[in-house]
């Protein structure tokens, strides 16, 4: 009955590799978000996608591209790592796109070697 | 721009004792203002928000338009409450800030037996 799911838990990569993080909600939201919390775990928004429209795409590099099959599903790719991407990655859904109440998945921990 | 500032990244209290974490904004609109917490080894989660004027778990927060600010505080503190708890705002002017939140750098609450 998890709300908000993300796959996988940890990431461990070297620099230079492509990756993926997947995250599925199964409460019916039309939004859904990424989110970068870094070493000092300052949370900053990334991507925000309703109804598989990008709606927010913070300052963020190309290399992270975000893909919305369905409303239900946000994935994170990233290309090309840098060490600098080592954080954890929290994704995230809200019902509407002006319902601020947002509900969060585990988180998923990047480490770039 | 919008952006939050929790001048402390860490507090500690002993239990029974007041707590009152910090907690600043700066939106040229109206905003809309949150505490999220997150609970050891669980997921991020909203605690209540400015427009309901709720008491959840005993905290309450009021914002202060005049100081810019949203702290949040509970008479007497527990030891569940230890805790990381972030500010959000929300900016609801539309354009790039809309369904946009804003977390503060969070602040790490130890509540002492």
């Amino acid at each position: 009955d998890t709300a908000v799911s993300q796959t996988p838990k940890y990431l461990v990569t070297q620099m230079g590799n492509d990756k993926s993080i997947k995250c599925e909600q199964n409460l019916g939201h039309d939004t859904m978000y990424w989110y970068k919390q870094d070493s000092k775990k300052f949370l900053k928004i990334m991507f925000s996608y309703n109804n598989k429209e990008l709606i927010i795409n913070e300052t963020v590099p190309n290399r992270f591209s975000p893909k919305s099959p369905d409303k239900a599903h946000l994935n994170l790719h990233i290309n090309s790592l840098e060490l600098g991407d080592s954080a954890v990655y929290f994704c995230a859904s809200s019902q509407f796109l002006s319902t601020y109440e947002q509900y969060f998945g585990p988180g998923t921990r990047l480490t770039v070697t | 721009a919008q952006r939050v500032t929790q001048p402390e990244k860490l507090l500690s209290v002993f239990k029974g004792a007041p707590v009152e974490l910090k907690c600043n904004y700066s939106y040229s609109g109206s905003p809309e203002l949150f505490w999220y917490v997150q609970y050891s080894r669980q997921r991020l989660q909203l605690l209540l928000r400015h427009i309901s004027r709720e008491s959840i778990k005993g905290f309450t927060a009021d914002l202060n338009k005049g100081e810019t600010s949203f702290h949040l505080k509970k008479p007497f503190a527990q030891e569940e409450d230890s805790a990381m708890y972030y500010c959000a705002l929300s900016g609801n002017a539309g354009g790039t800030s809309y369904g946009k939140l804003t977390f503060g750098q969070g602040t790490i609450l130890t509540v002492h037996p």
